[in-house]
């Protein structure tokens, strides 16, 4: 079946301009994250949906960061008047019900560049 | 809090020698353990996973790891690099599903 997809695969823009990413997880999957790695560096959790529960937000570095999930599928990550240290590869991934332990498939990821 | 740390943010081997990619994590519970690869260009894949399970964990592509509670370590190994294994590796910990905290990764880099 299908993997998860992002989109746009690249994104530049200039600093002050908001942008929206998007994803799409594994259908039937209930438990959506976003992740972003800068260069040079690992992973940085930001933002995790399951089910109808609350997200936990707890990774977002700024109040400009906010992310929605449409049900169990569509979501976008909108960052909002962006600053040059927001360039990084932002990540997308699906587990089927977000339980300690399962596989979290990754999305290919979307590019930003901040100029 | 979980951490990860891995030794070694380059690691360079000869085609058909070992493969030994090191992970350190810190839990306050008994956790789960991952390793991904990274390929140039691609998105992350699973190698593989520790669930508390069988402490010997075989992956795809001829990799395993150990993980060991005393050393709260779970390295990746692999008995004959191939070219193809060159990519970044990422050790990752997680206690509860909500999120996974990553490692800084590791480049692997093999020589013909």
């Amino acid at each position: 079946g299908a993997g998860v997809s992002q989109s746009p695969s690249n994104k530049v823009t200039e600093k002050g301009k908001d942008v929206e990413l998007r994803c799409d997880p594994i259908s039937g999957h209930t438990a959506l994250y976003w992740y972003r790695q800068r260069l040079g560096q690992g992973l940085e959790f930001l933002i995790y949906f399951q089910g109808n529960s609350a997200p936990d937000k707890s990774g977002l570095p700024s109040d400009r960061f906010s992310a929605e999930r449409t049900g169990e599928s569509v979501s976008t990550l909108t960052i909002q008047r962006t600053q040059q240290e927001d360039s990084a590869v932002y990540l997308c991934a699906s587990s089927l019900q977000g339980l300690a332990g399962e596989t979290q498939y990754f999305g290919p990821g979307t590019r930003l560049l901040v100029l | 809090a979980q951490s990860v740390t891995q030794l070694g943010s380059h690691v360079s081997v000869s085609e058909g020698a070992l493969v030994l990619l090191r992970c350190n994590y810190s839990s306050s519970v008994p956790p789960y353990l991952f390793w991904y690869v990274q390929y140039p260009n691609q998105g992350l894949q699973l190698l593989l996973k520790y669930t508390s399970a069988a402490t010997l964990v075989k992956g795809i592509n001829g990799f395993e790891a150990e993980f060991k509670k005393s050393e709260t370590s779970f390295h990746l190994t692999k008995p004959s690099a191939h070219m193809s294994d060159a990519a970044e590796y990422f050790c990752a910990v997680t206690e509860d599903g909500n999120k996974l905290v990553f490692g800084a990764g590791t480049i692997l880099r093999v020589k013909s």
